[in-house]
């Protein structure tokens, strides 16, 4: 069966300082994978998404980055963070459309 | 206009009672619509996917009116457990066609 991981799943980081939040998924091959942020209050909002290794779609130009250097590796990363990075980080793969897995999150807040 | 706009409650229900929100898009062209459940500082999982004709999962029953453009959820003989954010999630096309609403939240009462 498929499984996600994500980590950590929390993380206190001071403004200014990177960031690298690592997912991973096992038991299936070829993911779209995605990135996505929930801020309090607010909906889901859609980071970044691949469809393969190396390929990264941004849908929020940000201070964010996205990588995929393994068909089952997905990066999110920044090098210096803002205060509005702040959120619940949450990492996703699917191989049909609609049907998202999601990883446990990650609740970040910059201080 | 949104493109995915949900009442976002708080929905106060007595356990045992029926409930239904509803979920309004704005692109006629979506193509797949799903409602997912989110709990409190948990990842959203997937609850059901809407058919045109609805569809029923045990106390769940999921209809689509696209002359209207609006999906719902009607739980009945609501539980406890079923106390959670309903997020409405309308596909328009492609990997990233994906749009979820801001979710209803739901507080069953004992």
């Amino acid at each position: 069966s498929q499984t996600i991981h994500q980590w950590p799943a929390t993380l206190v980081q001071p403004v200014g300082s990177p960031l690298s939040l690592e997912c991973t998924v096992e038991g299936t091959s070829n993911p779209n994978l995605y990135w996505y942020r929930q801020a309090a209050g607010r909906g889901l909002q859609l980071l970044f998404y691949s469809v393969g290794i190396g390929q990264i779609s941004s849908e929020v130009p940000q201070n964010l980055s996205a990588s995929r250097p393994q068909d089952r590796q997905f990066i999110l990363s920044s090098k210096k963070l803002l205060l509005s990075d702040s959120g619940f980080y949450l990492c996703a793969w699917s191989l049909r459309a609609g049907q998202l897995f999601f990883g446990s999150g990650t609740q970040l807040s910059v201080l | 206009r949104k493109e995915v706009e949900q009442d976002p409650g708080p929905f106060n229900v007595p356990e045992g009672a029926t409930v239904a929100f509803n979920c309004t898009y704005s692109n006629s062209a979506s193509q797949s619509f799903f409602w997912y459940r989110q709990d409190c500082r948990k990842e959203p999982k997937l609850l059901m996917s809407v058919y045109s004709s609805g569809n029923e999962d045990g106390r769940f029953t999921a209809q689509l009116n696209r002359a209207s453009q609006y999906i719902s959820l009607l739980i009945r003989d609501s539980k406890l457990s079923d106390s959670a954010t309903y997020l409405c999630v309308v596909l328009r096309g492609g990997a990233d066609g994906l749009t979820f609403g801001k979710g209803t939240h739901l507080i069953i009462q004992p």
